[in-house]
């Protein structure tokens, strides 16, 4: 069945960065876009950003200042996240999820089990 | 404050119909097939249940429905179980820079 399996919590510094793994199984990992998106505590969700492992191609959602970077690596499935100089109000749950191949718009299935990032001094 | 515009809560008995409405502008939900919901049990990551407005996933039950009009998308529980208990998320493409928005999410009660 189709998987993603991400990797687990950190915590973090104020100014550090953070870098999370997706690693995908049951389908061709290049035939599907990998969308990021998060969920602070007891808030609602946030997209973040989608990315073809296929093409290389991105799209990301412009709040983050640049501090947003998302890579792949086809030989091993699994796709990653940073997020550089972190802030308070980056604590959240950070989630993959497997999206369309043209762009990561329309649909997000299914969803790795996430990854609890803490940013706190 | 969220793009898009969900209701708080809402409720039903088992047995019953509900609807949890999803509201947003012509730059998301009413100028674009884009929207999809999500159902999100506590402390679970979160489940596609209807994309492109009124498609349902292989596997979600056909007591899940989509539909929209104009800025107003709307997802229809029927035959409520206990099971359906949880959070629900609607989504869209949005013409700002964002790219999507989300719904502040309902929270749905089985009575």
């Amino acid at each position: 069945q189709v998987q993603l399996v991400q990797s687990g919590a950190e915590v973090k510094k104020p100014g550090a960065s953070v870098k999370v793994s997706c690693k995908a199984s049951g389908y061709t990992f290049t035939t599907y876009g990998i969308t990021w998106l998060r969920q602070a505590p007891g808030q609602g969700l946030e997209w973040m950003g989608w990315i073809s492992p296929h093409t290389g191609n991105t799209n990301d959602a412009q709040n983050f200042q640049g501090r947003f970077t998302m890579t792949t690596d086809t030989s091993t499935s699994t796709a990653y996240m940073e997020l550089r100089n972190l802030r308070s109000d980056d604590t959240a749950v950070y989630y993959c999820a497997r999206g369309g191949y043209f762009d990561g718009y329309n649909w997000f299935d299914p969803w790795g089990q996430g990854t609890l990032v803490t940013v706190s001094s | 404050q969220s793009a898009l515009t969900q209701p708080a809560s809402v409720s039903g008995s088992p047995g019953q119909s509900i609807t949890i409405s999803c509201t947003g502008t012509s730059s998301d939900v009413g100028g674009y097939n884009y929207v999809s919901w999500y159902q999100q049990h506590p402390g679970k990551a979160p489940k596609l249940v209807i994309y492109d407005v009124t498609n349902r996933p292989s596997g979600v039950s056909n007591r899940f429905s989509g539909s929209k009009s104009g800025n107003t998308a709307a997802l229809t529980i029927s035959g409520l179980q206990a099971e359906d208990e949880a959070d629900y998320y609607c989504s869209s493409y949005t013409t700002s820079s964002t790219l999507v928005v989300f719904g502040g999410g309902t929270q749905l009660t089985v009575l």
